[in-house]
């Protein structure tokens, strides 16, 4: 089993709609999640953190589910800008370590 | 924010060559930075870790002795991908975080591109 993994899509969407990915991973120890996007040919950039309770920043929002070890990244109302591949990161080892393990990512294109 | 600065961001050359590549931690102190390699639609995958002062830890499959990895200060890290041949062609990242547990931040990468 993939330590993380996701969907690759591509999930195409009109503006507008709402999106929703998944992401799973596999050692239940993990202690820090995040979701990152990377734009074509770009490094990744911090998208938001995953915490516990769940949390939201404007459109997006981040939902973490550790008895099913999931993690959801929600988009409303979809602009243009959000095309990208949506990377689900794990830091795989706990609290001590800095190491993080990337999914392969989800691929999303908003269409106008 | 935490700044990560990672140079030069595009090589092309003959193979052969050997490439050196630095990431920088430009506000905060990195005891371990990452350098990952990315292939054309592929995901990022982990090289190897980069430790202060002490010997990097390679992920199986990367050869050590191709990519030379120092981390010489508590802020720099080099890759030395040497002998570089056409294989190697590939877009590096490096990254860093001054807090474990914390988001990883990373250089803009390097796409080096071998002839």
């Amino acid at each position: 089993r993939k330590e993380v993994e996701q969907d690759p899509g591509p999930f195409n969407v009109p503006e507008g709609a709402t999106v929703a990915f998944n992401c799973t991973y596999s050692n239940s120890a993990s202690q820090s999640f995040f979701w990152y996007r990377q734009d074509c040919r770009k490094e990744p950039k911090l998208l938001m953190s995953v915490y516990s309770s769940g949390n939201e920043d404007g459109r997006f929002t981040a939902q973490l589910n550790r008895a099913s070890q999931y993690i959801s990244l929600l988009i409303r109302d979809s602009k243009l800008s959000d095309s990208a591949t949506y990377l689900c990161v794990v830091n795989h080892s706990g609290a001590g370590s800095y190491q993080l393990t990337f999914g392969k990512g989800t691929k999303l294109s908003v269409i106008p | 924010g935490a700044v990560v600065s990672q140079h030069p961001s595009r090589v092309i050359c003959k193979s052969g060559t050997s490439v050196k590549i630095e990431c920088r931690s430009l506000d905060f102190q990195a005891t371990t930075m990452f350098w990952y390699r990315q292939f054309p639609k592929q995901s990022l995958m982990l090289m190897a870790t980069s430790n202060e002062g002490s010997k990097a830890t390679y992920e199986q499959g990367v050869e050590k002795d191709k990519f030379l990895i120092n981390h010489a200060s508590l802020t720099l890290s080099t890759l030395t991908v040497t002998s570089a041949h056409p294989e190697d062609s590939s877009f590096y990242i490096c990254s860093a975080t001054p807090h474990s547990g914390q988001p990883q931040h990373f250089g803009d990468g390097t796409r080096l591109s071998i002839l």
